[in-house]
């Protein structure tokens, strides 16, 4: 079954802790995506890659980072930096990261803050 | 800065009503404009795209969205809706040649049986 997975479904952080989302797909795709999604605010870029080793900034990154280091993975890290890390994560593939592509989502992280 | 705009939050309808969910977006260049959808449960997909041709453009489940360049706006538009319609739709632009996507805030359509 092709598709994006995420893990895990919920995490928890606390304060000054750093925790990493964690992305795969199996599509091949050479393009990846993080996006944060907050009630009544849509999705909003947190990072993007179109490549092996090379990433950039989205909207929203500061308190974030990324690596991509293999094309089918593509993990989050949110920093103790991001003050309110408190949301629904979704990441996304496509074939090539232009902009007439489908971007195809996986089911998401929700993150909470203790 | 670019925006994208979603005209309603929260939609109600009955079985067999038409809908129809208003999008602009503030940019004077070159788009692509797309449509998801999050079912309950379900992962967010795509429902249809435009990028050139005719400005009409239909996706699945009977859905279509028109382009109107004049207006900066790509409205979806389905003539008698399902229960199964509920869910929560995105309007979303692509400005440029990479495939940075500005979404709208989103509208959550409730269809009652």
């Amino acid at each position: 079954d092709g598709g994006i997975t995420q893990s895990p479904k919920y995490l928890f952080r606390k304060e000054g802790q750093n925790v990493t989302l964690s992305c795969e797909q199996n599509l091949n795709h050479d393009a990846m995506y993080w996006y944060r999604q907050d009630p009544g605010q849509g999705l909003r870029l947190i990072y993007y890659s179109q490549i092996v080793n090379d990433f950039q900034k989205g909207d929203i990154a500061e308190g974030y980072s990324v690596s991509r280091e293999k094309k089918e993975s593509f993990p989050l890290t949110v920093t103790s930096a991001q003050k309110n890390p408190t949301a629904f994560y979704l990441c996304a593939s496509s074939i090539a990261g232009t902009s007439v592509e489908t971007q195809y989502f996986g089911p998401g992280t929700r993150l909470l803050v203790l | 800065a670019q925006s994208v705009s979603q005209h309603n939050h929260h939609v109600i309808l009955s079985e067999a009503a038409s809908l129809e969910l208003g999008c602009n977006y503030s940019y004077g260049g070159t788009v692509n404009l797309f449509w998801y959808v999050q079912y309950p449960g379900q992962h967010l997909q795509l429902l249809l795209k435009y990028f050139s041709g005719d400005p009409l453009v239909k996706g699945i489940k009977g859905f279509e969205a028109e382009f109107i360049k004049s207006k900066f706006s790509f409205n979806l538009r389905k003539p008698s809706v399902q229960w199964s319609d509920t869910a929560e739709y995105f309007c979303a632009v692509a400005t440029d040649s990479w495939g940075k996507l500005q979404f709208g805030a989103g509208t959550q359509v409730v269809v009652t049986p």
